[in-house]
């Protein structure tokens, strides 16, 4: 039961450009989500993070969108950076279950 | 802070053979997680421990996966006997309270990859 959806598993962008990642889930129980980024060899590391309350949260070149009623979320990075190249994962909470689930994730690719 | 420490990096065994991974977690931190990536998948949840106590081992197959938490610090996963089936990288995480959210994200340490031949 795939709770987490990301149907896109590559994407890539060239430097300078807007990098769009794009998530959907299912539980409406899900108040919570967060991206994290993957380098090779690395452990994820936490990205970005918004409530259901709100619909945008911006950290520098990172932006996550939330619209609740389409159940979809997704993560634009401005300007994309050859470092940005990773596996970027969509997570999402249920606070009340106490467990963070996964997507399958999408690789992106930033070309010079 | 120092983060997330894992070993071994990396294990190579025989079906049927047991294994054993190990995990400190960033020091204070409350909560400790055991995930498993499978490749081309996103980490699944096997077991989910606040302090010594565990919180969630839905998904833990329990008839040949066990995991401790020593004290409320480091913690052990052991699979035996082994599958071909459980060849992924075992990741542990940690944060300071809950469930990874509510600004407490995971941090994650680089993972044990298994390879079970």
């Amino acid at each position: 039961d795939q709770q987490v959806k990301q149907n896109s598993p590559s994407l890539s962008v060239q430097e300078g450009r807007i990098s769009i990642l794009n998530c959907d889930y299912t539980n409406s129980m899900f108040d919570y989500f967060l991206w994290y980024k993957k380098y090779p060899a690395e452990g994820p590391t936490f990205l970005i993070s918004i409530s259901s309350i709100k619909d945008k949260n911006e950290d520098g070149r990172f932006t996550v969108f939330l619209n609740k009623s389409a159940k979809h979320l997704s993560l634009h990075i401005v300007p994309s950076q050859p470092g940005d190249s990773a596996v970027y994962f969509c997570a999402a909470i249920n606070t009340g279950g106490f467990k963070t689930i996964f997507g399958a994730g999408t690789r992106l690719f930033v070309k010079a | 802070e120092a983060g997330v420490a894992q070993s071994p990096r990396y294990k190579i065994i025989e079906k049927r053979q047991s294994v054993a991974f190990w995990c400190n977690p960033i020091s204070g931190h409350a909560t400790l997680y055991w995930y498993q990536q499978i490749l081309g998948q996103g980490p699944k949840l096997l077991i989910q421990f606040q302090n010594n106590g565990v919180v969630d081992d839905s998904q833990l197959p329990k008839d040949r996966f066990s995991a401790e938490r020593l004290k409320g610090v480091d913690s052990t996963l052991k699979i035996q006997p082994a599958k071909l089936e459980d060849s992924a990288v075992y990741l542990c995480a940690s944060s300071l309270v809950g469930a990874g959210g509510l600004n407490s994200p995971l941090h994650f340490g680089n993972g044990t990859r298994l390879t079970v031949t």
